[in-house]
């Protein structure tokens, strides 16, 4: 079974920091996506990185995958309160279902 | 297009009660899934269905609870006699085929 280590576990910062969590697996990813959870919601798809080396923008975010598709990392720019929240890897665990890391928990305070 | 639609969207229950947690998929999805999340852990799979079969169950404990998607209809996840363990976020995916999964809003249950 496929195991995901996200870190840190936890961050806090200030408004306008700029931070990076990763994803680490045991083993190669096929597919990797990464979901933010905000208190009391559901994960929201962010994105969904495939290929070795990939590097994905979305505004102030950066995903990128690694070379080895072992691992990947995100970048966020000039953090912002609405940033706040919990950051889930996932990567395919056989069958369709998705191995979730226990992800980052984001906050980042005005 | 609507989201993925999960009622209600909290549950409380007395131990020993029956819990039924149901699951709307968007739109043009048929593939369904159930996730539950445990304060401070991340999200863990239990079941995997289509309509009207279950394709992978290995995350779902074996006795009291079951799953169904039937041909018309939400999906059901039901708890037996639930106890305080019980109690967690448990979230509904859907997606159209081999694709990003897309989650509903979770259910909160409580057993007291």
């Amino acid at each position: 079974t496929q195991l995901l280590e996200q870190s840190p576990q936890f961050l806090s910062i200030q408004e306008g920091e700029n931070l990076t969590v990763y994803c680490n697996s045991s083993s190669v990813f096929s597919s990797l996506q990464w979901y933010r959870q905000e208190p009391g919601e559901g994960p929201v798809l962010l994105v969904t990185v495939v290929t070795g080396g990939e590097v994905k923008k979305l505004k102030r975010l950066t995903f990128q995958f690694g070379d080895a598709r072992k691992d990947s990392s995100l970048h966020i720019t000039a953090a912002q309160p609405g940033d706040t929240g919990l950051y889930l890897c996932t990567s395919r665990g056989g069958s369709e279902k998705l191995v979730f890391g226990k992800g980052t928990k984001l906050t980042v305070n005005p | 297009n609507a989201g993925v639609m999960q009622n209600p969207r909290h549950l409380v229950r007395r131990r020993g009660q029956e819990a039924r947690l149901r699951c709307s998929p968007m739109k043009g999805h048929s593939h369904v899934y159930w996730y539950r999340q445990l304060p401070e852990e991340g999200l863990k799979f239990m079941v995997y269905l289509q309509k009207e079969n279950i394709i992978d169950e290995s995350g779902m404990p074996k006795e009291r609870f079951s799953a169904e998607f039937p041909k018309e209809g939400p999906s059901i996840l039901r708890i037996q006699q639930v106890v305080r363990g019980d109690s967690a976020a448990y979230f509904c995916a859907s997606s159209p085929t081999y694709h990003e999964q897309y989650f509903g809003p979770g259910t909160r249950l409580t057993v007291t």
